[in-house]
């Protein structure tokens, strides 16, 4: 079975910072997607960032990137530059080829000022 | 364009009551899905529908019914609510197959059985 496995269930950076969330999975699929969602206090899940399995280079989305090592099997997010509304709850996701979406246990992040 | 809408926002129930949880969208979307989530833990598959009039299990379905009559809607019924089913519920959205990457989530349904 598929797992995800996020180690860090609580982080605190400075506001300015840069701060790195770790994510790792376990399958033996070869093609699949992994995703970051940012839930707030207000409970909304909101996709940050889609990285998909064949594509080698990490993606990228503002403030927002990814390191994506494949044989390692782990992707963790890095955020440059953090915002106070950065302060969530951070879920890394992996998708399957039954495009079912498989949930790590979330790391809360709090930016302080 | 609303997207995902849910309601209601928050419930209490009484132990063995029974309700429904309401989930529409207007993307004309064929995958629909719901996620229970609980503190400490990822979203946990509940069950989820691929067409109107399909609908298949997913990790937790037990406590759970749902049904699919239209594309817009897919409603979750509790039949005897209990305390362990005291949980943040939420519905998401997608194209089936390929698209399908992109869900999009509803606002929750915050339940509290007693």
């Amino acid at each position: 079975a598929q797992t995800v496995t996020q180690s860090q269930p609580e982080m605190s950076v400075q506001e300015a910072e840069t701060v790195t969330l770790s994510c790792t999975y376990d399958t033996s699929e070869s093609n699949y997607y992994l995703f970051w969602y940012k839930q707030p206090p207000s409970r909304q899940m909101i996709l940050v960032i889609r990285q998909e399995a064949y594509k080698q280079q990490n993606a990228t989305e503002n403030r927002f990137s990814v390191n994506f090592q494949k044989a390692a099997k782990s992707f963790s997010l890095k955020i440059s530059d953090s915002q106070l509304g950065d302060t969530a709850m951070y879920f890394c996701a992996f998708m399957d080829s039954n495009y079912q979406l498989i949930w790590g246990a979330g790391t809360k992040l709090i930016i302080k000022p | 364009n609303a997207g995902v809408t849910q309601t209601p926002k928050f419930q209490v129930l009484k132990t063995g009551q029974s309700m429904t949880l309401q989930c529409a969208q207007d993307m004309n979307h064929e995958y629909m899905s719901w996620y229970r989530q609980d503190p400490g833990m990822g979203l946990r598959l509940i069950h989820y529908s691929v067409g109107a009039g399909i609908t298949d299990q997913g990790e937790v379905p037990n406590g759970y019914n749902v049904s699919r009559s239209t594309t817009e809607d897919f409603p979750l019924r509790l039949l005897s609510a209990a305390p362990s089913q005291t949980s943040v519920y939420f519905c998401a959205s997608s194209y089936w197959g390929r698209g399908q990457e992109t869900q999009y989530f509803g606002p929750g349904t915050r339940l509290l059985v007693l």
